[in-house]
């Protein structure tokens, strides 16, 4: 079964911290990996995506570290605001992102002050 | 554009009974899904679309059936509701050009 392992469940993480998610998968296969952060009653949003040609992909506070030979990729969190407390769901999938999207469990993170 | 747009919002069924979730997208996507969350399962994929007329299971299908009858709209149908139905369901849609799915507001489904 294809699947992505995601942790930690819940995260706490002080304002102004570094808050860090990992996933790993095992299909070798996947070559696509997102990151989804949602609100309280809202949907998924995708909040960024890489490949697994490069290692890190950047945009802004967020940045996707990617170890293809571990099968493992992260989600830190720069700089850590109350407005990014969320539930955020790496996943995975196949043919550049033309297949189903496999999901991680999800992180509850909280931003304290 | 209102994106994906899902009714109701929410909804309590008793066990037995039958109802369709509705789900529309303006963006003219061909790929539609339809998810369900539970807590600390993240999303499981019950039914996808690729476009008008086609559909095909996910990882979770039993006890659920859909159509896709337009490019706009991929209702969900639950036959006969039972209490393991009961979770957040959310429709999601995708152009074939981009990666990048777009989901709705999500509907609470309650079974008693």
């Amino acid at each position: 079964q294809q699947q992505v392992k995601q942790s930690p469940q819940s995260l706490i993480v002080q304002k102004g911290g570094i808050s860090i998610i990992n996933c790993a998968y095992e299909n070798t296969a996947f070559d696509y990996f997102p990151w989804y952060q949602q609100f309280p009653g809202k949907g998924p949003a995708l909040l960024i995506a890489i490949r697994p040609d490069v290692s890190e992909k950047k945009e802004g506070r967020f940045t996707i570290s990617f170890n293809k030979s571990a099968k493992q990729f992260s989600l830190h969190i720069m700089d850590s605001q109350p407005g990014d407390s969320a539930t955020y769901f790496c996943a995975a999938s196949g043919k550049y992102g033309n297949e189903k999207l496999t999901f991680g469990t999800g992180t509850r993170l909280t931003i304290i002050p | 554009n209102a994106g994906v747009t899902q009714t109701p919002k929410f909804r309590i069924l008793k066990i037995g009974q039958s109802m369709t979730l509705q789900c529309a997208q303006d963006m003219n996507h061909n790929y539609m899904y339809w998810y369900r969350q539970d807590p600390g399962m993240g999303l499981k994929l019950i039914y996808y679309s690729v476009g008008a007329g086609i559909t095909d299971k996910g990882e979770v299908p039993n006890g659920y059936n859909v159509s896709r009858s337009t490019t706009e709209d991929f209702p969900l149908r639950l036959e006969l509701a039972a209490p393991s139905q009961t979770s957040v369901y959310f429709c999601a849609s995708r152009s074939g050009q981009a990666n990048e799915q777009f989901f709705g507001p999500g509907t609470r489904l309650t079974v008693l």
